[in-house]
């Protein structure tokens, strides 16, 4: 089955740690991204990477790191210096095709804070 | 700035009531937009993209419009099913790769 993988599905993090959230995807896709879902508010673009080995920040990037060794993981630390980290992450890749784009969802972390 | 305002914030329909979402978009040149829909606690389903003005695209009982201003998410006859988040969001020129969303619609359709 071709998809995207998030793990964990709930990440407890305790005060001055950091936390790494897994993506994994085996759709062949060059591209991944990171968002941050807090409720009453439109996703929000954490970080996002167009090639391995290459990533630029979103509109959120604060608090937050990430790295893109292989073409297939793509995972996101969330460090002490998050000071509000409680949402849900949200992982997509995207397809690029001939006249069509489109980014597909992974089924999200929630992580809470302790 | 590129904005996506979305409404009604919810919306209570009755099992065979048919209604539409709205999707209003400020960009400066638009690439793409898209639909999903999200259930609680998961991560949103992939619908529709539409690129030009004029485009229509359907599947079981939605069907998305597009103009230069705005998208329409028509439902018709829902069922108690299709009660979810509708997310919209668009894709601009100029290089972003940063899908800009909406903050969605709740749908709620009662038997």
């Amino acid at each position: 089955d071709g998809g995207i993988t998030q793990s964990p599905k709930y990440l407890f993090r305790k005060e001055g740690q950091n936390v790494t959230l897994s993506c994994e995807q085996n759709l062949n896709h060059d591209a991944m991204y990171w968002y941050r879902q807090d409720p009453g508010q439109g996703l929000r673009l954490i970080y996002y990477s167009q090639i391995v080995n290459d990533f630029q920040k979103g509109d959120i990037a604060e608090g937050y790191s990430v790295s893109r060794e292989k073409k297939e993981s793509f995972p996101l630390t969330v460090t002490s210096a998050q000071k509000n980290p409680t949402a849900f992450y949200l992982c997509a890749s995207k397809y690029r095709g001939t006249g069509q784009e489109t980014q597909y969802f992974g089924p999200g972390t929630r992580l809470l804070v302790l | 700035e590129d904005q996506v305002t979305q409404s009604p914030e919810a919306l209570r329909l009755q099992e065979g009531e048919s209604s539409s979402l709205n999707c209003s978009y400020t960009v400066s040149g638009l690439r793409g937009l898209f639909w999903y829909r999200q259930d609680p606690g998961k991560g949103p389903e992939f619908l529709f993209t539409l690129y030009s003005a004029g485009e229509e695209k359907e599947k079981e009982r939605l069907k998305a419009t597009l103009t230069k201003k705005e998208s329409f998410l028509h439902i018709t006859a829902p069922k108690p099913e299709d009660s979810a988040t509708y997310l919209c969001a668009v894709l601009t020129q100029g290089g972003s790769e940063k899908l800009v969303f909406g903050k969605g619609t709740k749908l709620t359709v009662n038997p």
